[in-house]
């Protein structure tokens, strides 16, 4: 079974710009969450869907949002990106409910 | 708000020794905690702890989990230079069927030859 793909692996952006990252979950899974990960504040949470629908969101500013299609792919935008938004966006899937979550490679972005 | 923290923060030790690496929680709503190993790239998944007392072991590691005290260890016995990583814990809360995972700042485990 093929694991959680993220696209792309490395971004450069400067600030101001936007951002859309892209997430394919593990087959038959339907949940996908966001993660942000830094070395000051390590891995902090940023939101969850499932079946299309935002269940949990974690304590981002409105610049970040996302959406999952029907099947089950996500996309997380970041938008006026700022130097602090530098971090690696991790995405986990699962089949929801309260088990353990797969993640994927992660996408490195980098803002000047 | 929910809280993970982990102890220690870093741990140098040499091959064949024994680790243990805690993490203790406060959440509403708790739901399991995992366990994960990170390297260079994204986590993979070690363990998932839902009743107290009962140890989960996979090879040299071992977890168990204390839902009276709010705590889980993970133990690694003989450890490998291989187990070199950053070690996270992370807690599943929430009150609807969709769990958030709140992370630890995770254990920085280095092992020398």
């Amino acid at each position: 079974k093929a694991g959680v793909t993220q696209t792309p692996r490395y971004l450069i952006k400067t600030r101001g710009q936007q951002v859309t990252l892209s997430c394919s979950p593990i087959s038959g899974h339907r949940s996908v969450s966001w993660y942000q990960q830094t070395p000051g504040q390590g891995l902090q949470f940023l939101f969850e869907y499932f079946s299309e629908t935002q269940r949990n969101k974690g304590n981002f500013p409105g610049r970040f949002s996302g959406r999952q299609f029907s099947n089950s792919r996500s996309e997380m935008n970041v938008s006026t990106l700022e130097l602090g938004d530098s971090a690696l966006y991790l995405c986990a899937s699962s089949l929801g409910g309260y088990g353990e979550q797969f993640f994927g490679p992660g996408t490195r972005l980098t803002v000047l | 708000e929910d809280k993970v923290v982990q102890s220690p923060l870093s741990l140098v030790v040499h091959e064949g020794d024994t680790v243990t690496l805690n993490c203790s929680y406060e959440v509403t709503n708790f739901r399991s905690l995992l366990w994960y190993k990170q390297e260079k790239k994204a986590p993979t998944f070690l363990f998932m702890l839902t009743s107290s007392g009962i140890e989960k072991k996979s090879g040299r590691l071992s977890s168990i989990l204390d839902k009276k005290e709010l705590f889980s260890i993970l133990n690694i016995t003989a450890t490998q230079t291989g187990d070199s990583a950053i070690y996270l814990c992370a807690v599943v809360s929430g009150g609807t069927s969709y769990g958030k995972l709140t992370f630890g700042q995770g254990t920085i485990l280095t092992v020398h030859p």
